[in-house]
């Protein structure tokens, strides 16, 4: 079992539709949850971080986390062929030295 | 505020021939990681740096890598001798060390190895 997965996808969707993506984590010790986005050839850049169990929302961007269920999701309303790129989830357990754990992305493609 | 350096952009080398990485953290970040970005993976971690210590070098390929932070600032990666699966993108990033704190990125450096 991999210790943060994600859809490979593609995922695609129309633009202005509501993109969902979605990330499992296997250590329950888990205390911080990143979403980076990664156009091809740049580097990850951090678009959004989470803590605590719920939602947290910045702008169209609203991250979900269900540490019960390990589990945590990105939601972009509103969907841009700007955002079309690869989204990386991202775990850290800070009692494990801080090293963030990444998944292997999803390719997120909007359509015009 | 400047972002992470890194230099050079590209790289391509033979195998069995050696190749050095700088990177330079945004400034007051006291925790540095260089990361291996395999095309189609994520990120994965090499060596984390607390100001000048290692904190985790647990996926470091020692016979071949070897990384070093003098005076708690800038940091270079190096590979001797590289093998065709070296071919990746090499990633720093810095974070202000708090132990929430999220990671920033570099540009990246693309090694190529023939």
């Amino acid at each position: 079992q991999k210790e943060v997965e994600q859809n490979s996808g593609p995922l695609s969707v129309p633009e202005g539709a509501i993109a969902s993506l979605n990330c499992t984590y296997s250590d329950r010790g888990s205390q911080s949850f990143f979403w980076y986005r990664q156009y091809s050839g740049k580097s990850p850049e951090l678009i959004m971080f989470i803590y605590s169990n719920g939602d947290k929302e910045d702008g169209r961007f609203t991250a979900q986390l269900n540490k019960a269920s390990q589990y945590v999701s990105l939601l972009i309303r509103d969907s841009q062929p700007s955002d079309s790129a690869t989204y990386l989830c991202a775990v850290k357990n800070y009692n494990q030295g801080g090293k963030l754990i990444f998944g292997q992305g999803t390719e997120l493609s909007v359509k015009p | 505020e400047a972002g992470v350096a890194q230099s050079p952009r590209y790289k391509i080398i033979e195998k069995r021939q050696s190749v050095a990485f700088w990177c330079n953290p945004i400034s007051g970040h006291a925790t540095l990681y260089w990361y291996q970005q395999i095309l189609g993976q994520g990120p994965k971690l090499l060596i984390q740096f607390q100001n000048n210590g290692v904190v985790d070098d647990s996926q470091l390929p020692k016979d071949r890598f070897s990384a070093e932070r003098l005076k708690g600032v800038d940091s270079t990666l190096k590979i001797q001798p590289a093998k065709l699966e070296d071919s990746a993108v090499y990633l720093c990033a810095s974070s202000p060390g708090t132990r929430m704190g999220e990671q920033y990125f570099g540009p990246g450096t693309r090694l190529t190895v023939t």
